[in-house]
């Protein structure tokens, strides 16, 4: 199975400081798509981002930004000023367009712990 | 926005008990998902639906089995219930191949 390896199992830092999540993936497709999704305490998985593997151009979407580097494999998440409420699990995962209604492979999570 | 919607959030069962987990898409999604969630760990994928039809097939046990119905609900019914079972169960809904929005889970606990 082509694996997604999050290394950071656990990071804590202090509101406000800037914080990057690593994502690392395998694949011997030409053709996928990787995500973030947010876990909260309450349980519940809240679709982040998606990009497809053909466009690599980096992404922000407020304090939220995707470093996404096919040469690497990487697909890095950055949290700007971080805040309490951004303390969560967060998962990386990649799907295989296969054509078919493929399952996300998720990476182990990194549980990001935002201190006051 | 209306969500994926799951019933029941939480469901109590005993060993070698049944239970049928049930998920209700978003509104014109044509793909259903289920993952299994243990404590602490990641989501695994379990089985997908496109338009009714099964489509992929994950780490779904021989004990467990699914549907999608003509309205596009789809249910995950599990068999001979083990304690190992006890996990958070998700249903997700995308259109195909795009992003996968997830309901708020079933959490079944198996005694």
């Amino acid at each position: 199975a082509q694996k997604v390896t999050q290394a950071q199992t656990e990071i804590s830092v202090v509101e406000k400081e800037d914080v990057t999540l690593d994502c690392v993936y395998e694949t011997r497709d030409t053709t996928y798509y990787l995500f973030w999704y947010k876990q909260p305490p309450s349980g519940e998985l809240v679709f982040l981002i998606r990009r497809n593997s053909f466009d690599e151009q980096n992404e922000i979407s407020g304090r939220y930004s995707w470093n996404f580097q096919k040469s690497t494999s990487s697909f890095n998440f950055t949290i700007t000023a971080s805040q309490v409420v951004d303390s969560a699990v967060y998962f990386c995962a990649r799907l295989y367009s296969g054509g078919g209604a493929d399952g996300l492979t998720f990476g182990k999570g990194t549980h990001l712990i935002i201190q006051p | 926005a209306a969500g994926v919607i799951q019933s029941p959030r939480h469901l109590i069962k005993e060993k070698r008990e049944t239970a049928t987990l049930k998920c209700y898409p978003i509104p014109r999604h044509d793909t259903v998902y289920w993952y299994q969630q243990g404590p602490g760990q990641d989501p695994q994928f379990l089985i997908s639906f496109y338009e009714k039809m099964q489509s992929d097939k994950g780490s779904i046990p021989d004990r467990f089995s699914a549907q999608q119905f003509s309205d596009y609900h789809s249910e995950l019914n599990m068999s001979s219930l083990e304690l190992g079972d006890s996990a958070l169960y998700f249903c997700a809904s995308s259109l195909l191949n795009n992003e996968q929005f997830f309901g708020p889970g079933t959490r079944l606990t198996v005694l």
